[in-house]
């Protein structure tokens, strides 16, 4: 069945640093991807998404790209703030399946001033 | 426009007792989806409406487990009896059909 994997955390980081965390999936077909933040007391949020092959999705200075190559769809960000700490989930939608969404396991980020 | 709403946003209760929590959707969107986290696990599909009819009820862990939505509005998660394995938060998507699906702000149920 379709399912995703990604990094284990928690991730700390320096505020200003590089951010990277992976996310690969298995899927029949070609499904849309996502990735979703929540914050601290808050509800999860769409953060980028990216719907075909080499596809790249962006918001508030994240960036992924849809590799269908290597069934992967890291999240990247250039310079984290104190503020990007949260949780961050990589999905994608079970096209097959009502297009439910299938999570990966969440990785928690902490950025430290 | 207002967003997916969830109510209540926490719950504790003790294990054998009742619970229902309401998702109420973005209002026009036919599809509506419950899932869950639990143990700070992966959060997993637990059911699919389309207005009120059941699409795909596969992720529903067993039969204290009842979901409704009646006249395709808003709709309800029912737990009964708890068990202390039920705790976690649950959330609500709703999506007009597309791909997108919008979350709520999630129910935050411990069960003691």
């Amino acid at each position: 069945g379709n399912s995703v994997t990604q990094m284990e955390g928690p991730v700390t980081l320096s505020e200003e640093a590089f951010l990277t965390i992976n996310c690969t999936y298995t899927a029949t077909g070609y499904p849309s991807l996502f990735w979703y933040v929540q914050y601290p007391g808050e509800g999860l949020q769409l953060l980028l998404k990216a719907t075909k092959a080499d596809d790249k999705g962006s918001n508030k200075g994240f960036e992924a790209t849809y590799r269908k190559e290597t069934t992967s769809f890291h999240l990247e960000k250039g310079s984290v703030q104190v503020s990007d700490s949260a949780v961050y989930f990589c999905a994608l939608s079970d096209r097959g399946g009502g297009f439910k969404t299938i999570f990966g396991a969440g990785t928690r980020l902490f950025v430290k001033a | 426009e207002a967003g997916v709403t969830q109510f209540p946003s926490h719950s504790v209760i003790e294990k054998g007792q009742t619970v229902t929590l309401r998702c109420d959707p973005i209002s026009g969107h036919d599809n509506l989806y419950w899932y869950r986290r639990v143990m700070g696990k992966e959060i997993k599909f637990l059911l699919h409406f389309v207005k009120e009819s059941k699409q795909d009820e596969s992720g529903m862990p067993n039969n204290r487990f009842l979901a409704e939505r009646t006249g395709g509005t808003y709709s309800t998660l029912k737990v009964q009896p708890a068990e202390l394995e039920d705790s976690g938060v649950y959330f609500c998507a709703s999506s007009p059909g597309q791909e997108t699906q919008y979350f709520g702000p999630g129910t935050r149920l411990l069960v003691l």
